[in-house]
């Protein structure tokens, strides 16, 4: 069974551009949440979306938005970049509140 | 809110020595806890999950124990090797939440 993926796996952008990035969950699962990764912060929870609906948001500008389509893919976007918003993004699939499967991680760099 | 700390931020260790990495979190309802293993610039791994009914989970030398009336949880290595070099993290669900994670434990193991 394929893991999750996300694409692409590094970008380089620069101030006030915007940024779309892709999860593909595990097959069959319909859970896919998005977190923020930096050194001073640590993990930190963007979304989750189950069943094309965001479940749960965390605690981040509204410049932070996502998506999920009906096949369980999901996207998320950063419009109006900063750069504090260089991170690795992760995501991750479950089934439900079950174990979490993490794919590898977009590298975005903002200049 | 669920919070969760782990203890040390670091360790090294020689090789073969047996280790434990503690994880303490404030919400005695939690749900699942989860190990993670992190590679540095990759995504997270999934170690070991342990359910709110479990105890613990033994997988390989790994063993991980979650004690919720103390709010602890801990993971075990057996004879540690340099390939076990990484940062363990440990994240909890309570309820219908997402996942909350430590900072970590960065791990060195000394050939």
């Amino acid at each position: 069974k394929a893991g999750v993926t996300q694409t692409p796996r590094y970008l380089i952008k620069t101030r006030g551009q915007q940024v779309t990035l892709s999860c593909s969950p595990i097959s069959g699962h319909r859970s896919v949440s998005w977190y923020q990764q930096t050194p001073g912060q640590g993990l930190q929870f963007l979304f989750e979306y189950f069943s094309e609906t965001q479940r749960n948001k965390g605690n981040f500008p509204g410049r932070f938005s996502g998506r999920q389509f009906s096949n369980s893919r999901s996207e998320m976007n950063v419009s109006t970049l900063e750069l504090g918003d260089s991170a690795l993004y992760l995501c991750a699939s479950s089934m439900t509140n079950n174990e979490q499967f993490f794919g590898p991680g977009t590298r975005l760099t903002v200049l | 809110k669920q919070e969760v700390t782990q203890i040390p931020a670091a360790l090294s260790v020689p090789e073969g020595e047996n280790l434990v990495l503690n994880c303490s979190f404030t919400d005695s309802a939690i749900y699942n806890l989860q190990w993670f293993r992190q590679d540095p610039g990759k995504g997270l791994t999934s170690l070991l999950l342990i359910q709110s009914s479990q105890r613990e989970q033994t997988s390989g030398r790994l063993n991980a124990s979650l004690d919720k009336s103390s709010g602890r949880s801990t993971l075990y290595i057996a004879a540690s090797q340099p390939g076990d070099s990484a940062t363990y993290l440990c994240a909890g669900i309570s309820g219908n939440t997402p996942l909350v994670f430590g900072k970590g434990t960065r791990l060195s193991v000394i050939a």
